[in-house]
């Protein structure tokens, strides 16, 4: 079964912190995504992944950025957090570049920031 | 513009009963559809797949229908059962090899 582990269930951060967000997968996906969810909003897509060291933008990249250094790990960044970056955080990852393929989500990171 | 919509109001069911959830889109011309189960607090987990030239699949209770003229999917659970409860996503080949999510339907089945 793939596994898609997430560093935090729940996090507490003040504005203006730097936060750090991880994901772990263990079945040697090549690719890996970062959403966020909002009631009325659903998913969007922050940033993704298909090799390491690589990233692409998705539909809303604005105070975020990526890091990709090891297959397996995918981590988000709030350079500087702010109130409106309260969300549920998802991370999710795919065997291969095939849009229709599954993606495996993590149980997600709820922050909040005050 | 692009929009993926599912109705945001929960469905409530009985046991029993089947389920059908919608999902209608504008302005994509997707390749495929996917559907999701997600239980509160928890990620979204794949269920189903459907392609462009596939009318309906069919896993187990569950049903997808696809109508690209319509730009809808129908999502069935037949049979429904309490432990169905939760909120299913529909999600489409939104290009570049990536996928959009609707909003989600919540579903309650009662005992």
């Amino acid at each position: 079964d793939v596994k898609v582990t997430q560093s935090s269930r729940y996090l507490v951060k003040r504005t203006g912190e730097k936060v750090f967000l991880e994901c772990v997968q263990d079945m040697d996906h090549e690719n890996m995504f970062w959403y966020r969810q909002d009631p009325g909003l659903g998913l969007r897509l922050i940033y993704f992944s298909y090799d390491v060291k690589m990233k692409e933008k998705g539909d809303i990249p604005e105070g975020y950025s990526v890091s990709r250094e090891k297959k397996e790990r995918f981590s988000l960044i709030l350079e500087s957090a702010s109130t409106n970056q309260t969300s549920m955080y998802l991370c999710a990852s795919r065997l291969g570049a095939g849009g229709e393929e599954t993606q495996y989500f993590g149980p997600g990171t709820r922050l909040l920031v005050l | 513009s692009q929009k993926i919509e599912q109705n945001s109001e929960a469905l409530n069911i009985q046991e029993g009963k089947t389920a059908t959830l919608t999902c209608n889109y504008t302005n994509y011309s997707p390749a495929y559809l996917q559907w999701y189960r997600q239980d509160p607090g928890r990620g979204p987990v794949f269920l189903l797949l459907i392609r462009e030239n596939e009318k309906e699949k069919r896993k187990e209770r569950l049903k997808v229908t696809f109508d690209t003229t319509l730009k809808q999917s129908l999502f069935h659970i037949t049979a429904s059962q309490p432990a169905d409860s939760a909120t299913y996503l529909c999600a489409l080949d939104g290009g570049f090899q990536k996928l959009v999510f609707g909003t989600g339907t919540r579903l309650l089945v009662s005992p």
